[in-house]
């Protein structure tokens, strides 16, 4: 099994929509967990990072971790064509010195 | 403004023909790392260093090499390129110390070996 599975998609939803996007995980060290986006020819970028369990709210996104569940989610809100990109999970067992696993990520497409 | 700037982009080469895939960092960060990307298999460690003179392997390090004699400097090194090493290249880069998780990563650097 492997230490981060995300759905690989792609996913292709239309604008307005609310988007769910989910990461399961084997490792119960896993304390940190973060969501990255990625643009087409661009380099991933951090969009959300939540420490241990609960939802974090920003705009139209939302990060939820269920650690008992071993399983995290990101949400996106009326969805827009500017969110089409590729979706990433990461998560690390400690802050500072610790590597992070990333998820193989989700491609979303929102069509207008 | 906050930057990994690596160098070439775009790079086609032949097997065999040494290369230096530059990375830069303006950040002061002590921890620098390279993945690689590619489809059905995302994003994988190479090489990473905690501080100048400090390097240590990933996932994925057979066929790299790595050094860091700077700590703004980070070159990822192929002294034998093959075709299986055709593929997207970040290099990446973050804080150590507190919670020190958000990586900030460079634009890419697209690798073809024929």
């Amino acid at each position: 099994q492997k230490e981060v599975e995300q759905d690989p998609g792609p996913l292709s939803v239309p604008e307005g929509a609310i988007v769910s996007l989910n990461c399961t995980y084997s490792n119960s060290a896993f304390q940190y967990f973060m969501w990255y986006r990625q643009y087409s020819r661009k380099g991933p970028e951090l969009l959300m990072y939540t420490y241990s369990s609960g939802n974090k709210e920003d705009g139209r996104f939302t990060a939820q971790v269920d650690k008992s569940s071993k399983y995290i989610s990101l949400f996106i809100r009326d969805s827009q064509p500017s969110d089409s990109a590729t979706y990433l999970c990461a998560m690390s067992i400690t802050g500072a010195n610790s590597k992070l696993t990333f998820g193989k990520g989700i491609t979303l497409s929102v069509r207008p | 403004e906050a930057q990994v700037t690596q160098n070439p982009r775009y790079l086609i080469t032949v097997t065999g023909k040494k290369l230096t895939v530059t990375c830069s960092q303006n950040m002061n960060h002590e921890y620098m790392s390279w993945y690689r990307q590619d489809p059905g298999l995302g994003l994988r460690q190479i090489y990473y260093s905690m501080n100048v003179e400090v390097t240590d392997k990933g996932d994925v390090p057979e066929g790299y090499k790595v050094s860091r004699k700077e700590k703004r400097n980070f070159p990822l090194i192929l002294e034998s390129p093959s075709p299986n090493q055709t593929s997207l290249y970040f290099c990446a880069s973050r804080n150590l110390g507190g919670q020190g998780n958000t990586i900030y990563f460079g634009e890419g650097s697209w690798l073809t070996v024929v």
